[in-house]
């Protein structure tokens, strides 16, 4: 059965720092990895799918990477800005079935 | 920019009492999902169909949950009698196929709150 964790849980930085957050899965035959959005209450947004056969996507001031061999995928955001504030979840394809960490709280200070 | 749209966004509703969600996918997606997702913690798939058919539904509480998308276009959650447990937003998305590239694109959920 996958299994996907993100660290950390939680995490608060002042604006204009750059970010990384981290998504590891524990099966390795994944379709694709996706990153998510949340703001507080609401549903999801997609940021950013990367496709089993890539390394890495890009979108604006976010850059995902994936390394299927070690089971890893990285969020990195660029300059942070207090609006990028929310929840963001990492969710791993493998069968039919979409597998969602638990979720990296980002707050970004001004 | 076509939407997944949810209904109700939010409902409490009495334990014992049976609450209904209803989910419309994005024209021409085939292929939908129901997530239950407890606060702080992220979705889980409850159900997911394909046109019409049920394609898992291994995660759904049976005895007291039940979906249906009678004409593989929207979709009812149905739970009967809620428990307290039950509290929790309820999501569902949508995506054009069921294949291995499958983006799933996201409703702005159900917030269910059982007193």
């Amino acid at each position: 059965k996958q299994e996907v964790t993100q660290i950390p849980a939680a995490l608060s930085v002042p604006e204009g720092e750059n970010l990384v957050l981290n998504c590891s899965f524990t099966d390795s035959a994944i379709y694709n990895l996706q990153w998510f959005r949340q703001d507080p209450g609401k549903g999801l947004t997609s940021l950013l799918l990367i496709q089993s056969s890539q390394r890495e996507q890009t979108s604006g001031r976010l850059n995902a990477s994936l390394d299927k061999s070690s089971g890893r995928s990285t969020l990195y955001i660029a300059a942070s800005q207090p609006g990028d504030s929310a929840t963001y979840l990492c969710a791993a394809t493998a069968g039919n079935m979409l597998t969602f960490g638990g979720g990296t709280r980002l707050m970004v200070k001004p | 920019e076509a939407e997944v749209a949810q209904s109700p966004r939010y409902k409490i509703t009495e334990k014992s009492q049976a609450v209904a969600f209803w989910c419309d996918p994005i024209s021409g997606h085939a292929t939908l999902y129901w997530y239950r997702q407890i606060l702080g913690q992220g979705p889980e798939l409850l159900v997911q169909f394909q046109d019409e058919s049920v394609v898992d539904d291994s995660q759904l509480p049976k005895d007291r949950f039940s979906a249906e998308r009678l004409k593989g276009v929207d979709s009812t959650l149905k739970i009967q009698p809620a428990e307290l447990g039950d509290s929790a937003m309820y999501l569902c998305a949508s995506s054009r196929r069921l294949a291995e590239y499958n983006e799933q694109f996201f409703g702005p959920g159900t917030r269910l709150t059982v007193l």
